[in-house]
């Protein structure tokens, strides 16, 4: 099955940096997701994106669907160690099975 | 809201031996299912979807099947695992994409290990 590219792979960072990542894909999607997973569990929700070029935070979070509606990126800004975790970007083009295509991940590491 | 519960939590089972994980989702009706396999260190891959009772698409060639014997029930199984069947294993229900209110869960997944 298809997977979106995702970069970077892994990133160590220092407490309080700001954190870029970012999701390609060679399909269009309508809908972009950002995704959360902690160690054993499934991924969690962070910000879902409608419509090209849109930009949207949910606190710290910052995310951007691309104008070609091929791309998307997740900023994170001053980050904390409770950002530990791998971030998945997804990609969704509605219709009667609205499947979701994930990135390849980024696991995120935070130094105090 | 959807809830979504999936069991067992964690399973060890033998090479050749059969499988069967079992996904029920409340809080909505006639969802589409969805069962996605995560190997360690990788992103989720779709192996099958739902859109009906009886109505299973696989994505992916594989020594798994699914079926949807009602309307909240999503059951994943195998006659005989492979090694290569390890993994952590995820239901959910199709996303519910509205502006102000948007759900997109997850069940609590199955790290499956087979020895």
């Amino acid at each position: 099955g298809q997977q979106l590219n995702q970069s970077p792979q892994s990133m160590f960072i220092q407490e309080g940096e700001d954190v870029s990542m970012n999701c390609t894909s060679s399909s269009i999607f309508n809908t972009w997701l950002w995704y959360k997973q902690d160690p054993g569990e499934g991924p969690v929700l962070l910000i879902a994106l409608y419509k090209a070029g849109e930009l949207t935070s949910n606190g710290r979070l910052t995310a951007q669907f691309g104008i070609t509606r091929k791309d998307s990126f997740l900023n994170i800004s001053a980050s904390i160690p409770s950002d530990v975790g791998i971030y998945f970007c997804a990609g969704l083009y509605t219709g009667t099975a609205s499947k979701l295509t994930f990135g390849t991940g980024t696991r995120l590491q935070v130094t105090l | 809201s959807q809830t979504i519960h999936q069991w067992p939590a964690t399973l060890v089972q033998p090479v050749g031996s059969p499988l069967s994980l079992e996904c029920t989702v409340e809080g909505t009706s006639n969802p589409n299912l969805y069962w996605y396999r995560q190997a360690a260190g990788r992103g989720l891959q779709l192996l099958f979807y739902s859109v009906g009772i009886g109505q299973i698409s696989s994505e992916v060639p594989q020594n798994l099947s699914a079926s949807r014997p009602q309307d909240r029930q999503f059951i994943l199984s195998s006659k005989k695992l492979l090694l290569s069947d390890s993994g952590f294993y995820l239901c959910a229900p199709a996303p519910r994409l509205l502006r102000d209110e948007t759900e997109a869960f997850f069940g609590q997944g199955t790290r499956l290990t087979v020895v």
